[in-house]
């Protein structure tokens, strides 16, 4: 069952400006992923982020999380054209033993 | 990136066909999963494995079945291809169930 929705859908964005999406799921978690996926690949495993943890960084991207709201943000900066992707996020619940993924947000960053 | 495998990365047949899409993994990860997505959709978890000998079927309700005889290696068959099954299939591992998981290319499966 799907946990996590993204939003927007789509984005749209240039060059060098900054990309964010947010991440609303249901059920309590143990931790929230991040992956990236290009057109006609796999998923890549981008961030991880625990449920007492409320901020992550890597590279130019930032990961937020608000277990009180149920809802994670990621912020991708100075976007590139390789950015271009579809972003989901993905939540691994207390109860479960399996992780649930969104329907994600596609990402087109224009040159 | 990840050592894990998937072939074909195409294929096109018909209806009533058998099939087995091959997935490989040299990570040594105990467990392994199989996700069905549409385009531009999310993932569905249709068959997921602990270890050797495990296999649990997913939250969608899945016509393939899937084997684990060795560690590396879980592969997925459709006895019976129906055209219901185009769609494309991905292959993950994960050393344990709440860490990352690592993805092959995907499988992109049309029935005629």
């Amino acid at each position: 069952s799907q946990q996590g929705e993204e939003d927007p859908q789509a984005l749209s964005i240039q060059e060098g400006e900054n990309a964010t999406m947010n991440c609303s799921y249901k059920t309590s978690i143990n931790n929230l992923q991040w992956y990236r996926q290009n057109s006609g690949r796999g998923l890549v495993h981008l961030i991880l982020i625990r449920s007492n943890e409320r901020e992550k960084h890597s590279g130019r991207l930032r990961v937020t999380l608000d277990t009180s709201k149920k809802s994670s943000s990621l912020l991708i900066t100075a976007s590139r054209a390789a950015d271009t992707a579809s972003y989901f996020c993905a939540t691994f619940p207390r109860d479960d033993y399996k992780l649930s993924f969104g329907a994600g947000t596609t990402v087109t960053v224009r040159a | 990136e990840a050592d894990i495998y998937q072939t074909p990365r195409y294929l096109v047949i018909g209806t009533g066909k058998k099939i087995t899409l091959e997935c490989s993994q040299t990570m040594g990860h105990d467990k392994m999963y199989w996700y069905q997505q549409d385009p531009g959709m999310e993932l569905h978890l249709i068959h997921y494995s602990y270890g050797v000998n495990s296999t649990e079927k997913g939250d969608l309700s899945s016509e393939s079945t899937v084997s684990r005889i060795r560690t590396e290696h879980f592969p997925l068959t459709l006895e019976s291809a129906r055209p219901s099954h185009t769609s494309q299939y991905l292959c993950a591992s994960s050393a344990q169930e709440n860490q990352p998981q690592h993805f092959g290319d995907g499988t992109r499966l049309s029935i005629l």
